[in-house]
């Protein structure tokens, strides 16, 4: 059984179009995250949700707007695609948020966008 | 000063050996650290998470955390050529609930 699973794993796309990446959780975990990983394999947190609710949201152009419908699932989508978006995002999830301390990530397949 | 540092590598030993891998921290009130291993073109997979400082064994893995030099390691007993990958450290930076920052990654290469 896939615990974190996304969809598509490839996106082609052309500059300017709107697109949307899905990731899914059968874990029972309260909290997600979209992670993006660059071309120089750098791996940063772009968004987290624990149950439903946005509670990171670091400097990333509002071109990217992520939506949670319900605990399991974690959307993001993107508008008017540039070339530097081109990178693989990854989805995360974990138990919660923990109280000092962090719970384990446990990571998606990937989804590969490229931007031409 | 990077958050989260890592030699970038590649490190190579050879199959049987142990393999070192070291990652400092900035931020000294962190509390969380992971070791996530990732193969090329595959996502992270999580290795182990420490805690508290000392050394957590896990199989052939043991993880090492010392806080006051803000430094945690992974040691991998008995390298296998499967073990070749990038291997990330991540650090829950303080009062940052459940964000990890990412060091650059250590790739390793276990040679026959």
């Amino acid at each position: 059984d896939t615990a974190v699973s996304q969809t598509p794993k490839y996106l082609v796309t052309q500059m300017g179009n709107d697109k949307s990446i899905k990731c899914e959780q059968n874990l029972g975990h309260d909290t997600m995250y979209w992670y993006k990983q660059d071309s120089k394999k750098f791996l940063k947190i772009m968004f987290s949700y624990n149950n439903k609710e946005l509670i990171i949201n670091e400097t990333v152009p509002n071109r990217f707007s992520p939506k949670s419908p319900d605990k399991a699932h974690l959307n993001l989508h993107i508008n008017s695609l540039e070339l530097g978006d081109s990178a693989v995002y990854f989805c995360a999830s974990s138990q919660g948020l923990g109280t000092g301390v962090s719970y384990e990530q446990y990571f998606g397949p990937g989804t590969r966008l490229t931007v031409t | 000063q990077k958050e989260v540092e890592q030699n970038s590598g590649p490190l190579s030993v050879p199959e049987g050996a142990i393999a070192s891998l070291n990652c400092t921290y900035s931020d000294r009130g962190s509390q969380s650290f992971f070791w996530y291993r990732q193969y090329s073109g595959k996502s992270p997979e999580l290795i182990m998470s420490i805690y508290s400082n000392g050394d957590k064994e896990d199989g052939r893995f043991t993880a090492q955390l010392n806080k006051a030099s803000q430094y945690v390691s992974l040691l991998i007993r008995d390298s296998q050529p499967s073990d070749s990958a990038t291997y990330l450290c991540a650090v829950n930076p303080t009062g940052t609930a459940s964000k990890l920052t990412f060091g650059t990654g250590t790739r390793l290469q276990v040679t026959l």
